[in-house]
């Protein structure tokens, strides 16, 4: 168990809606990442947040935002959802020194329909 | 868009046996990390390695790090049935960046 918790494990919704992923860091963990799996992209970053700020971005479609509360968990928002966004997406958490390792969570799949 | 490529893509071997997996990356980096992925679950940590370190052992993994030639290899020894997953390295770029970057994973099998 790493630590990181992520919710719901599964999503399956419909072409053109909106859902939203969540997650809990690690306790002390400011740093939250999120990451894509797909078959055909493999794993891709997407978004970092430290301490409630946005602190980098990576291919992460407009369709798609990422906040970071005050109690340091964090919510990927995915709207007008297409086919190709199936996948599975991680949330990791790490401290934010270089030497960091980044603990994953068990990740949600979320399929469109 | 991923960092680099691992090499094999697969890798099937008989219980006890060494399995060895190669990476390779692009740019700079702070540290590479090897993480495994038992099938389509989470991701488990493996190892860390900086980029001044060469060689860093975890229990039964060895990892070695080329700078000069960006590359790593896992070596894991005396392999079991369970170690069975995909094992994916990752970089961290130089500089303040912090996220990592993925290679496209070796798909272990171990036979009983």
């Amino acid at each position: 168990d790493s630590g990181v918790t992520q919710t719901p494990k599964h999503l399956i919704t419909a072409t053109g809606q909106r859902v939203t992923l969540r997650c809990s860091p690690r306790s002390g963990d400011l740093s939250v990442y999120w990451y894509q799996q797909s078959l055909d992209q493999g794993l891709q970053f997407l978004i970092q947040y430290y301490n409630g700020e946005e602190r980098a971005k990576g291919n992460i479609l407009e369709r798609f935002s990422a906040q970071q509360f005050p109690d340091l968990h964090s919510e990927l928002n995915l709207s007008s959802l297409e086919l190709g966004d199936s996948a599975l997406y991680f949330c990791a958490s790490s401290g934010q020194g270089a030497q960091e390792t980044q603990y994953f969570g068990p990740g949600t799949r979320l399929l469109v329909l | 868009s991923q960092q680099g490529e691992e090499d094999p893509q697969a890798l099937s071997i008989q219980e006890g046996e060494n399995a060895t997996m190669n990476c390779s990356y692009k740019t700079s980096i702070n540290n590479l990390q090897w993480y495994r992925q038992n099938s389509g679950r989470g991701l488990v940590h493996l190892i860390l390695i900086r980029s001044n370190e060469r060689e860093k052992h975890s229990g039964r993994l060895r990892v070695t790090l080329d700078t000069s030639k960006k590359s790593s290899s896992l070596l894991i020894t005396a392999s079991r049935a369970a170690d069975t997953a995909s094992y994916f390295c990752a970089t961290v770029a130089s500089g303040s960046a912090r996220q990592l970057t993925f290679g496209s994973g070796t798909q272990l099998t171990v036979l009983p």
